[in-house]
């Protein structure tokens, strides 16, 4: 089944302590993107990859990182997590050759820092 | 700079009756528009997109979306609600002379109620 997966799903966390949310895809797509959904703020895009290596910042990129050594997989790093990143965190993956058009979402990450 | 606005955070409508979700946007050149719904608890699903044509635009599930260079808007609309449409919707919008085929901008969501 073609799909994005993310792991975890829901995860409590302390201020400064380092974690990773990671995503996978296995529709060998080029495009990936990590967003995040906050009430009244609709979804905004942290970070986007064109391919493996390639990386760019989006809306909302402070606090986070990124990286893509592998196309399959775009992990989203929180060095030192503050309470403001506490949000809903969805990774989306679309093909080059359909032109990057329709992006197809993972399940959703809810954090929760404290 | 791209953006897309919303302006109902929600709309209620009675099974069986037409809807309307409105969306307008803002961009410097001709733009790509999308549509997407996203289900308690799930991801976004894509719906429907307007790349160039036809100004009408078919998309999953009996909706469609009409595009309206002038008034800049691309409103979602379906002919008759069912109860099962109700979710959140989101209107994207991406400039396409950017070259960035990553770089989508949501719009803040619109809640769609139908109710018996």
């Amino acid at each position: 089944e073609a799909q994005v997966t993310q792991n975890p799903r829901y995860l409590i966390t302390v201020t400064g302590k380092k974690l990773t949310v990671t995503c996978s895809q296995n529709m060998n797509h080029e495009y990936m993107s990590w967003y995040r959904q906050d009430p009244g703020l609709g979804l905004r895009q942290i970070y986007y990859s064109m391919n493996v290596e390639v990386t760019d910042k989006g809306d909302v990129p402070e606090g986070y990182k990124v990286s893509r050594k592998e196309k399959r997989n775009f992990p989203l790093i929180l060095e030192s997590p503050s309470p403001n990143q506490t949000s809903l965190y969805f990774c989306a993956s679309s093909s080059q050759l359909a032109g990057g058009h329709e992006q197809f979402f993972g399940p959703g990450t809810r954090l929760t820092v404290l | 700079a791209q953006s897309v606005a919303q302006p109902e955070d929600q709309v209620n409508v009675a099974e069986g009756n037409p809807l309307t979700v409105k969306c307008t946007y803002s961009v410097s050149g001709n733009p790509y528009l999308f549509w997407y719904v996203q289900y308690p608890n799930r991801g976004l699903q894509f719906l429907l997109k307007y790349i160039t044509g036809d100004n009408l635009v078919k998309g999953s599930y009996g909706f469609e979306a009409e595009f309206n260079k002038s008034q800049t808007s691309f409103h979602l609309k379906k002919p008759s609600a069912l109860v099962s449409d109700s979710a959140l919707y989101f209107c994207a919008v991406r400039d396409p002379s950017t070259g960035t085929a990553s770089k989508l901008t949501f719009g803040t969501g619109t809640r769609l109620q139908v109710t018996l």
